[in-house]
């Protein structure tokens, strides 16, 4: 069965600066999907980044990039220029391939506070 | 993508009790998820509903507590029986759609508070 970590309970940020959240994962397969999703207090899930386990290249959107390393089994997301609306819990999420129902695995997630 | 309506939204229930979550999909979807998130925790996913057969459980979830239907391909509901605060939760449901850019899509989520 597939893991996920995530670290930092808790991280907190000054506005316009950069915070990293770390996440590892365990998996025996070849063929996944890593994403991370926000939830903000109003419980929605968002989808913040994906990243395709088969593409060397990390994902990229806008001010929110991920550093996937595959060898390693870790998918860190950089949030550059943090804005006000970032702050709420951010969650690192591990798809398996469709065979295995495409079910997500979630860390255990990172609460992230921008300060003013 | 895939537009996801659930409720109800929230609901306070008495101990004992039943509560059944519904959740409407806007497009054909084949398996959707049932997602559990105790106070202050990560998902844990419940089960998994397939049309046409009985959902498949996650281990320390069992149908008797959670029934789940799913009579169509954009339609499935989650029941919570005999209630305990222990059920307290918000409950999600999820669907994960494969072509184009694979990403899973998920309802508002429905905040159970069991007095």
């Amino acid at each position: 069965a597939q893991t996920v970590t995530q670290s930092q309970p808790e991280m907190s940020v000054q506005e316009a600066e950069t915070v990293t959240l770390s996440c590892t994962y365990d998996t025996s397969e070849s063929n996944y999907y890593l994403f991370w999703y926000k939830q903000p207090p109003s419980r929605q899930m968002i989808l913040v980044i994906r990243q395709e386990a088969y593409k060397q290249q990390n994902a990229t959107e806008n001010r929110f990039s991920v550093n996937f390393q595959k060898a390693a089994k870790s998918f860190s997301l950089k949030i550059s220029d943090s804005q006000l609306g970032d702050t709420a819990m951010y969650f690192c999420a591990f798809m398996n391939n469709k065979a295995a129902g495409n079910k997500l695995t979630f860390g255990g997630g990172t609460r992230v506070l921008v300060k003013p | 993508s895939a537009v996801i309506s659930q409720k109800p939204s929230r609901d306070i229930c008495q101990r004992g009790t039943s509560l059944t979550i519904q959740c409407q999909v806007d497009s054909q979807v084949t398996m959707m998820f049932w997602y559990r998130q105790q106070p202050g925790q990560s998902l844990t996913l419940i089960a998994t509903a397939n049309q046409g057969s009985e959902a498949t459980y996650e281990s320390g979830f069992v149908i008797d507590k959670f029934p789940i239907s799913r009579p169509n391909l954009t339609f499935s509901t989650l029941t919570v029986s005999n209630m305990s605060p222990e059920d307290s939760s918000i409950y999600l449901c999820s669907v994960a759609v494969l072509t184009g850019n694979t990403e899973a899509f998920f309802g508002q989520g429905t905040r159970l508070t069991v007095v």
